[in-house]
């Protein structure tokens, strides 16, 4: 079993809508999450970064983490097209230098 | 504009051939490393370096080699490569490699295929 699991859709939804995008883990040690967004044909791009329980809010973004049941989320609000990209999940645990875990990626197409 | 660059964007490469993908920061940033990014499989880490003159194995280093001479660059070899070595190859870089609160910063990419 995958340290960090990522459902890789792929989802689609039309303008406007509210995104939910999520992640869960298995091991409790990860305190570190990020959020990226990769285009097609690009490299993943730092979108949101939390280190504690609850929510993180940018904009339109907003991060959730919630540490208890181990699923951390990203919600989009009046979604664009162009959210259209690959979101990838990112944690990382205390005092572990380089050892980043990345989600495989979920899919994510805003229909105008 | 600070940030990663990556050479070449992309390469077609026979079989058995060396190759050495570039990566250049202006970030001064400590640590960098390199991903492959297959599709199911998500980033998987090969090298890293967490500062210049020191490097590490990650999650999947055969058949690959980095160097790190300086703070800024950090190429990755193929020193004989193969097909299952097709995958679009990232280079990423961070503040200082070890901080619990490093976040890293992607470079765009180099597409490798090899025949």
């Amino acid at each position: 079993q995958k340290e960090v699991e990522q459902d890789p859709g792929p989802l689609s939804v039309p303008e406007g809508a509210i995104v939910s995008l999520n992640c869960t883990y298995s091991n409790s040690a990860f305190q570190y999450f990020m959020w990226y967004r990769q285009y097609s044909r690009k490299g993943p791009e730092l979108l949101m970064y939390t280190y504690s329980s609850g929510n993180k809010e940018d904009g339109r973004f907003t991060a959730q983490v919630d540490k208890s049941s181990k699923y951390i989320s990203l919600f989009i609000r009046d979604s664009q097209p162009s959210d259209s990209a690959t979101y990838l999940c990112a944690m990382r645990k205390p005092n572990t230098g380089n050892q980043f875990y990345f989600g495989t990626g979920t899919s994510l197409t805003v229909i105008p | 504009i600070a940030g990663i660059t990556q050479a070449p964007t992309s390469q077609i490469l026979a079989a058995g051939r060396r190759m050495t993908l570039r990566c250049t920061q202006d970030m001064r940033h400590n640590a960098m490393y390199w991903y492959r990014q297959d599709l199911g499989l998500g980033l998987r880490l090969i090298h890293y370096s967490n500062t210049a003159g020191t490097t590490g194995k990650g999650e999947v280093p055969d058949g690959y080699s980095v160097s790190r001479a300086n703070t800024d660059d950090f190429p990755l070899t193929l020193a004989s490569a193969v097909p299952s070595q097709t995958s679009v190859y990232f280079c990423a870089s961070s503040l200082s490699g070890t901080g619990s609160t490093d976040t890293q910063y992607f470079g765009p990419g180099t597409r490798l295929t090899v025949l």
